[in-house]
């Protein structure tokens, strides 16, 4: 069964610490895999996208690595700011026409001043 | 901001009343899609459609009606729902149908039935 799973389920942090969030996935056949941000009220905006020959991808402070062998993916935050605080989502999707997403179901994260 | 506006933001309704959900993409797309967001789950894809075609209906219950009379605009008809409906309603639109295009999101209606 294809599935995403996301770790930690929530997270405090301190504005300015740096953070790391998990995503493993069992997702097959692989295409590629998207980080998502989702703010309080809003819709998920896309942070990054990877196809299976990227090992990492960066947008600003954020980094996204991907080891496609383990089926892994993190998303590190660098020098954390209070407008970070949102909830991030792991996407994949699988090779085929519809282009269905298979979604995690998010991490939470708050800054703290 | 993105380029897909969803209208109410909020709504409040009874489960015997009967209301719509509109969704408008102003990026050219021909893609659509809606999906539901319940509190500490995963997105759940409710309804695709292509080129104003139907393509996917993941076994939505058929108190949800959508239409699309066009590429750019998606409704989400409700009748006599559960409280169990309550959630994020969130609508999406991409270039095309497949997994290599990008999917934007529009803000959501936070939907209470009573």
């Amino acid at each position: 069964k294809n599935q995403v799973e996301q770790s930690p389920q929530s997270l405090i942090i301190l504005e300015g610490k740096n953070c790391t969030l998990q995503c493993n996935y069992t997702v097959s056949p692989f295409s590629n895999l998207r980080w998502y941000k989702q703010d309080t009220g809003r819709g998920p905006v896309s942070l990054t996208i990877m196809t299976f020959s990227e090992n990492t991808k960066s947008n600003g402070r954020y980094t996204a690595t991907l080891d496609a062998d383990t089926k892994q993916s993190s998303l590190h935050i660098t020098a954390s700011q209070l407008s970070d605080s949102a909830s991030y989502i792991c996407v994949v999707s699988a090779s085929s026409n519809t282009g269905k997403l298979i979604f995690g179901q998010g991490t939470t994260l708050q800054v703290k001043p | 901001e993105t380029g897909v506006t969803q209208t109410p933001r909020h709504l409040v309704m009874g489960m015997t009343n009967k209301k719509s959900l509109k969704c408008e993409q102003h990026l050219g797309h021909n893609a659509m899609y809606w999906y539901k967001q319940s509190a500490k789950k995963p997105l759940e894809l409710m309804f695709v459609y292509n080129f104003k075609e139907q393509t996917e209906n993941n076994s939505v219950p058929s108190r949800f009606s959508p239409e699309c009379p066009n590429s750019s605009h998606l409704f989400l008809h409700l009748h006599t729902l559960q409280p169990e409906d309550s959630a994020l309603y969130l609508c999406a639109s991409s270039q095309g149908q497949g997994q290599s295009y990008e999917q934007y999101f529009g803000p959501g209606t936070r939907l209470t039935v009573t």
